[in-house]
């Protein structure tokens, strides 16, 4: 099964609209951590936000809002006030466990990918 | 400035002829790692080390080997690439805790004729 799916192969949105990326999980670990990275057509990924299994408050950065729903395990992204260069390939991603000191082994299991297009 | 380094950024090569991909990470970062990106498929790890000298399977291991011997530096190495190698591959390090992103090279797009 998928341990990260992203529905949603290409999305649109206008400059200055908010959007909503798709991102659900699947894990029976109590602990794990979830990521957003973005990868512009240039090829480099950049880390965009993080969320906790145990994080109480859904996380920011910036334009960037994490809607963290642990019962639905979903962790869509949101951005905010679009602009062209959000233009990008967006990658959900998870790490599942960690040890009694705080140490994770775990990989980083990635989602397909949205590809967001940002109209003028 | 922190940075994961690979090197090249750009290779083609024909069948069967043995190649190095370099990564070099300038954080001391324990745990290192490599994805192959391709279409629709998203990140896969083929190889992750948690320190010098120790080094694991990932998800797609088949046809790749690689080494740790220096805390910052982790080839990636192909002995006999077959086109079914071609590829967008990242080297990624991170200091082993579950709240820390990883950071990515710049990538190395293969193509293996």
């Amino acid at each position: 099964a998928q341990k990260i799916t992203q529905t949603q192969p290409g999305m649109f949105v206008q400059e200055k609209e908010a959007v909503t990326l798709d991102c659900t999980y699947d894990t029976s670990d109590p602990s794990y951590g979830l990521f957003w990275y973005k990868q512009p057509s240039s090829g480099e990924m950049i880390f965009l936000i993080y969320q906790g299994s145990y994080d109480q408050q859904n996380a920011t950065e910036g334009r960037y809002s994490l809607n963290f729903q642990k019962a639905r395990k979903s962790a869509n992204l949101v951005i905010s006030a679009s602009q062209l260069g959000d233009s990008a390939m967006y990658f959900c991603a998870m790490r599942e466990g960690r040890d009694a000191g705080g140490t994770s082994y775990g990989k980083l299991t990635f989602g397909q990918g949205t590809i967001l297009t940002v109209h003028p | 400035e922190a940075q994961v380094t690979q090197n090249p950024r750009y290779l083609i090569t024909v069948t069967g002829k043995k190649l190095t991909v370099t990564c070099s990470q300038n954080m001391n970062h324990e745990y290192m790692s490599w994805y192959r990106q391709d279409p629709g498929l998203g990140l896969r790890q083929i190889y992750y080390s948690m320190n010098v000298e120790v080094t694991d399977k990932g998800d797609v291991p088949e046809g790749y080997k690689v080494s740790r011997k220096e805390k910052r530096n982790f080839p990636l190495i192909l002995e006999s690439p077959s086109p079914n190698q071609t590829s967008l591959y990242f080297c990624a390090s991170r200091i082993i805790y579950l709240n820390t992103e990883a950071f990515f090279g710049q990538g190395t797009r293969l193509t293996v004729v």
